[in-house]
């Protein structure tokens, strides 16, 4: 699975939106973009994945560059609940039975 | 809501007693997973199941073992837990195949006394 960079932080107010990116260079033609997050004290949580289009749902954003080398996550109105650690994950289709290789993620705090 | 469901929340036991940790789903999902996430640390992945099949990674220390007896749930074997073996304990659910994403509880904390 390629490697994926995000910062180790990153500050948003609450209600607005909080703009997450991920580097992944080396991304393969039939790798998919997934975002988990992981609030305190709780398992990671499903936010959206993608592998070309940008794709939206009702959590959350993904915009991926046209040559697929780095995504962003938009939370559109950041609340205080969205503070978290936010995983970007790159990995192949077809790999249902295979570990999700979770990085340092990004600590995204939300203040009012 | 359809989820996965992990009992208990958080789980004390002695060095050397052995212990068992459950997950059930109610999602139907023929895929479950086992991840030990230690203190500040990315989950790390145990085993998982594939329907039936058991498939453990090549890195799980032989004192970790998992049960299925139906799709529904899965047990967690530590058969002599040590200090390091310390965690919180994730199950995670998803489909067969595809770019299917996994569904987690929201984990065990094991503190071993």
């Amino acid at each position: 699975d390629a490697k994926t960079t995000q910062p180790p932080s990153m500050d948003c107010a609450e209600g607005r939106a909080a703009n997450l990116p991920c580097n992944h260079s080396t991304i393969s033609g039939n790798e998919y973009v997934y975002w988990y997050r992981q609030i305190h004290s709780q398992g990671p949580q499903y936010i959206i994945h993608g592998l070309k289009n940008n794709e939206t749902n009702e959590m959350a954003s993904l915009i991926i560059t046209e040559d697929r080398k780095s995504s962003t996550l938009i939370l559109p109105h950041a609340t205080l609940r969205d503070t978290a650690v936010y995983y970007c994950i790159v990995r192949v289709e077809n790999q249902a039975g295979t570990a999700l290789i979770f990085g340092k993620g990004t600590t995204l705090s939300v203040s009012s | 809501d359809a989820m996965v469901i992990q009992n208990p929340r958080y789980q004390v036991t002695q060095f050397g007693k052995p212990v068992t940790l459950s997950c059930s789903q109610t999602l139907n999902h023929n895929v479950m997973y086992w991840y030990q996430q230690k203190s500040s640390q990315a989950p790390k992945l145990l085993f998982h199941y594939y329907d039936k099949d058991f498939n453990n990674e090549a890195d799980t220390p032989d004192n970790f073992q998992s049960r299925r007896p139906n799709t529904s749930f899965c047990f967690l074997d530590i058969r002599s837990p040590g200090l390091g073996d310390a965690a919180m304990y994730l199950c995670a659910t998803s489909r067969r195949g595809g770019n299917q994403p996994q569904h987690f509880g929201d984990g065990t904390r094991l503190s071993i006394l």
